[in-house]
């Protein structure tokens, strides 16, 4: 059972353009999110996160969107740049501290000149 | 600063034989964690660390996988009578305290033939 859901295996998106990536939930305890970054042959690496406290969350030009009726999050990078270029994952955990995270499948973002 | 070190980087063994492999946390991390990334899926949880003690085991898929941190810093994953369903990518993560971003490493490439 895929409690957290990425369904655009890929994305590809103009250069300077919005990126949108989303992710959808099924467990209603999730109260914690996180997007992840991966280059290939290394590990993911933290970008933003967001407490179910809160509907936004924006770092720079990244900035991550929390539907917890809908249970969807989106993550919007903008504007893209070629160095976005990479596998993004959602995660969630039950609560903040709590590390047992479960990740999405995950989405290629392609980022085109 | 070093960031989190697993050795090796791709190990290949064959079947029914014992593996293990390392993991060396960002130093003054007290918190670890082992992951597995089967192709095309996002990170699975298997185990967390805090200091020596397991502070949950619950993803280890069964008996023959066995992790210790016997002196809270590296900590060495052990999988036994391996099978071909193995084989996957194993990442091991840090953090500074149980609420802070996992810092992944690359990861070890297992390859069960």
């Amino acid at each position: 059972d895929q409690q957290v859901k990425q369904n655009s295996p890929s994305l590809s998106v103009q250069e300077g353009r919005i990126s949108i990536l989303n992710c959808d939930y099924t467990n209603s305890m999730f109260d914690y999110f996180l997007w992840y970054k991966k280059y290939p042959a290394e590990g993911p690496t933290f970008l933003i996160s967001i407490s179910s406290i809160k509907d936004k969350n924006e770092d720079g030009r990244f900035t991550v969107f929390l539907n917890k009726s809908a249970k969807h999050l989106s993550l919007h990078i903008v504007p893209s740049q070629p160095g976005d270029s990479a596998v993004y994952f959602c995660a969630a955990s039950e609560l903040q501290g709590a590390q047992k995270l479960v990740f999405g499948q995950g989405t290629r973002l392609t980022i085109n000149p | 600063g070093a960031g989190v070190s697993q050795t090796p980087s791709n190990k290949v063994t064959e079947k029914g034989k014992y593996v293990e492999l390392r993991c060396d946390p960002i130093s003054g991390h007290t918190a670890l964690y082992w992951y597995r990334q089967s192709l095309g899926q996002g990170p699975e949880f298997l185990i967390y660390f805090q200091g020596t003690g397991a502070a949950d085991d619950s993803g280890l898929p069964n008996d023959r996988f066995f992790a210790v941190r016997p002196e809270g810093s590296v900590s060495t994953l052990k999988i036994q009578r391996t099978e071909r369903g193995d084989s996957a990518v194993y990442l091991c993560a840090s953090s500074l305290l149980p609420d802070s971003p996992l810092h992944f490493g690359n990861g070890t490439r297992l390859t069960v033939t």
